[in-house]
């Protein structure tokens, strides 16, 4: 099974500020990785996915980039409803999908 | 605009059985491959099962397997979750989702999820 490790599991950042969320897995899964934010007693919303296409009506500041097995989810300036939970994904063993352990992004 | 509204959870005894139901609206329900995702209270998410768009493939998580199935009626727009011999550790909410395609393969995505319907498994 393909493994997804996502850190950190949790970060405290401030409006405005620029943060980086990194997936890696365990295996070369092409681009074949999405992005989903989750706020607290709500269903998962797609943000981003194939690594860097953004889905639609997603604000601009979120993108998303890969290097080898590495994905990166950015927010270029945080905003107040941004603070969530953020899951990656890989759809590259469809259709056995695997989720990374998450990480918490909470208000400093 | 799409809706999944997910129904059928609630609290039920170890080794008993439960059904789940999501009834979609605002797409095209007959060419769409959809999933069951769930997630254990303060834990993160698991996907669980994928039906293919006319209900001839599907596919399910090796913690699932056997236990439990999914199944789709296209003349109700609905799908199902057929849950037997439930475990404490299958308590979670249990999310559907829209698959991207028709057609499952790498490119997919979950990109419409409901509401999530809350099953607890306990004695």
């Amino acid at each position: 099974d393909i493994q997804m490790t996502q850190s950190p599991s949790s970060l405290s950042a401030s409006v405005g500020e620029r943060v980086t969320i990194t997936c890696r897995a365990s295996q070369s899964i092409s681009n074949y990785l999405n992005w989903y934010q989750q706020k607290p007693g709500k269903a998962p919303n797609l943000l981003i996915y194939a690594a860097s296409s953004l889905q639609s009506g997603v604000p601009s500041r979120f993108s998303g980039s890969a290097s080898g097995t590495d994905f990166t989810l950015t927010i270029s300036s945080l905003q107040p409803e941004d603070f969530a939970t953020y899951y990656c994904q890989q759809s590259y063993s469809t259709p056995l999908l695997t989720f990374g352990g998450g990480t918490k992004v909470e208000i400093k | 605009q799409v809706q999944l509204v997910e129904s059928g959870g609630g609290v039920v005894q170890p080794g008993r059985s439960l059904r789940l139901s999501c009834a979609a609206s605002g797409f095209t329900f007959s060419i769409y491959g959809m999933h069951w995702v769930r997630q254990a209270p303060g834990k993160g998410l698991e996907w669980v099962a994928l039906i293919s768009y006319d209900g001839s493939n599907k596919y399910y998580a090796d913690s699932v397997k056997g236990r439990f199935t999914i199944s789709r009626d296209n003349s109700k727009n609905t799908l199902y979750l057929q849950m037997n011999s439930l475990r404490v550790e299958d308590t979670a909410v249990y999310y559907c989702a829209k698959d991207r395609w028709a057609v499952v393969g790498p490119t997919t995505y979950f990109d419409y999820w409901g509401q999530g319907t809350l099953v607890t498994v306990s004695s």
